[in-house]
C-alpha cells in the first residue's frame, strides 16, 4: 500500500513571493508522482508528473518538481507565484503509471497582493 | 472535446432516498474512475472501469453504493438509501486507457444530504 502526506494544509504567500508545497510519500515499491490543481468549483488538473528519467519535472503554469527518492519526497516548487495560483493543490502516487491514484490531503496556497 | 461532463452539479436530497449521479467521460476514453472528496477523507477512489468493466470497487464504502457503466459513453453512481455522511463532492474522471498517466477530471456533484 501506498500513502501521500501534505505537510501543509495551508500556505499563504504574497504574490511574486517563490512557494514551495511539500509532499512525502511512502511506497514498499516503485510509484509514479503527480501534482493535481483545483481550482475552485471546478475538478483536478493535472500539472505535472514524474514517471521516470529526470528527477526535475516541469509543468503548466511556471511550476516544477523535483523527486528525491532518498527523502522519498516530491515537492513543488514556483519561483514567483501570481494571484490566479490561488487554488488547492494535490500530491498523489500510483503504482504503474495508471490512473488509480492515492492522494494527499491537499494544500491550499493562498496568494495574498 | 467537452472534457468530462457531471451532471447534476448540485444535489441536495433527504436521508432515506435514493440518489444517482451521472458521468460523460471523454470520447474514446476507455477508462472511468469515481473519486469522493471529503472534509475528513479527502480524496478517495471508490471504483473503476475498464472497457466498460468494473475492475476493481474496493474503494466503495458500503454496500448502499453502487456503479455502472452500461456503455462507453455513460456511468452512474447510486446511494441507496442515502445518510447525511455521504454529503460530499463526487468526482469522475476519465483516461484513454488504465496505463495513461493523466486522468482528465470532471467539475464534480456536490451531494448534500439532510
Amino acid at each position: 500500500a501506498q500513502s501521500v502526506t501534505q505537510l501543509d494544509s495551508q500556505v499563504p504567500v504574497f504574490e511574486e513571493a517563490p512557494v514551495e508545497l511539500r509532499c512525502n510519500y511512502s511506497s514498499s515499491v516503485s510509484v509514479y508522482l503527480f501534482w493535481y490543481v483545483q481550482y475552485p468549483n471546478q475538478g483536478l488538473q493535472l500539472l505535472l508528473k514524474y514517471l521516470s528519467g529526470s528527477t526535475l519535472v516541469k509543468g503548466i503554469n511556471g511550476f516544477e518538481a523535483e523527486f528525491n527518492k532518498s527523502q522519498t519526497s516530491f515537492h513543488l516548487r514556483k519561483p514567483s507565484v501570481h494571484i490566479s495560483d490561488t487554488a488547492e493543490y494535490f500530491c498523489a502516487v500510483s503504482r504503474n503509471a495508471g490512473n488509480m491514484l492515492t492522494f494527499g490531503g491537499g494544500t491550499r496556497l493562498m496568494v495574498k497582493p | 472535446d467537452a472534457g468530462v461532463i457531471q451532471s447534476p452539479r448540485h444535489e441536495v436530497t433527504e436521508m432515506g432516498q435514493e440518489v444517482t449521479l451521472r458521468c460523460k467521460p471523454i470520447s474514446g476514453h476507455n477508462s472511468l474512475f469515481w473519486y469522493r472528496q471529503t472534509m475528513m477523507r479527502g480524496l478517495e477512489l471508490l471504483i473503476y472501469f475498464n472497457n466498460n468493466v468494473p475492475i476493481d470497487d474496493s474503494g466503495m464504502p458500503e454496500d448502499r453504493f453502487s456503479a455502472k457503466m452500461p456503455n462507453a459513453s455513460f456511468s452512474t453512481l447510486k446511494i441507496q438509501p442515502s445518510e447525511p455522511r455521504d454529503s460530499a463532492v463526487y468526482f469522475c474522471a476519465s483516461s484513454p486507457t488504465l496505463e495513461s498517466t493523466e486522468a482528465f477530471f470532471g467539475q464534480g456533484t456536490r451531494l448534500t444530504v439532510v
